[in-house]
């Protein structure tokens, strides 16, 4: 199975702020088959970013997806209150797999 | 809307058995492939296993952790989805989620329901 590794654990920011989140996969993610999802405690998770930098259904667009191959990064332009979350990395490319998330957490 | 809705879960003994639902609405169920992740205390999100949709055959697809011991059905009369997991050990604790596939070759999950935990204890 690919193996996620997210950076950092936990990034401390505040609002307005850019956060940039990374996931390194142990071997190539073929077609840039990478999801992002963001999840909030007691709710579900929710889809922001497929194909490594497609935007879903009523993401803003303050999300953006880019990397290939092993090196993937998630980035929030400027951070909105609602934007304090775990967010994890998915690659579906084989055996579907995740990060193990970062916490992005009010500073 | 697109709604996801699973019930069933519980606190269990180890060895028992437990079946988990899930009801969605808001899609034409049957079209779509349907998957369960779990996610134990603390840790991060695990893919179990998928459905696909009847008319890609109906068939299963496990992770190796847990491949033998669970089993995904679907019934497209009443657009609902099952997880049964035999056997039940401690490390099967978690809050499993049901969650639509966007299709039966791209596994990656574009809605997922609230969860329901699932307790394994004496």
């Amino acid at each position: 199975d690919i193996v996620l590794t997210q950076s950092p654990g936990t990034l401390s920011l505040s609002p307005g702020e850019r956060a940039t989140l990374s996931c390194r996969a142990s071997q190539s993610v073929g077609s840039s088959y990478l999801a992002w999802y963001q999840h909030k405690r007691g709710q579900a998770p929710r889809l922001l970013i497929f194909g490594a930098s497609s935007r879903a259904t009523g993401i803003p667009d303050r999300f953006s997806g880019s990397g290939s191959g092993t090196d993937f990064t998630l980035t929030i332009s400027r951070l909105e209150p609602e934007d304090f979350a775990v967010y994890y990395c998915q690659q579906y490319g084989s055996s579907p797999t995740f990060g193990q998330g970062t916490k992005v957490e009010i500073k | 809307e697109v709604q996801l809705v699973e019930s069933g879960g519980g606190l269990v003994q180890p060895g028992r058995s437990l079946r988990l639902s899930c009801t969605a609405s808001g899609f034409t169920f049957g079209d779509y492939t349907m998957s369960w992740v779990r996610q134990a205390p603390g840790k991060g999100l695990e893919w179990v296993g998928f459905i696909r949709s009847t008319p890609y055959g109906g068939t299963t697809e496990y992770a190796a952790s847990v491949k033998g011991r669970f089993t995904i059905s679907r019934d497209d009369s009443k657009s609902v989805a099952y997880l049964l997991v035999n056997s039940l050990k401690t490390e099967d604790t978690a809050v499993y989620f049901c969650t639509r596939q966007y299709s039966s070759a791209l596994y990656y999950f574009d809605y997922w329901g609230q969860g329901t935990l699932v307790t394994v204890s004496s």
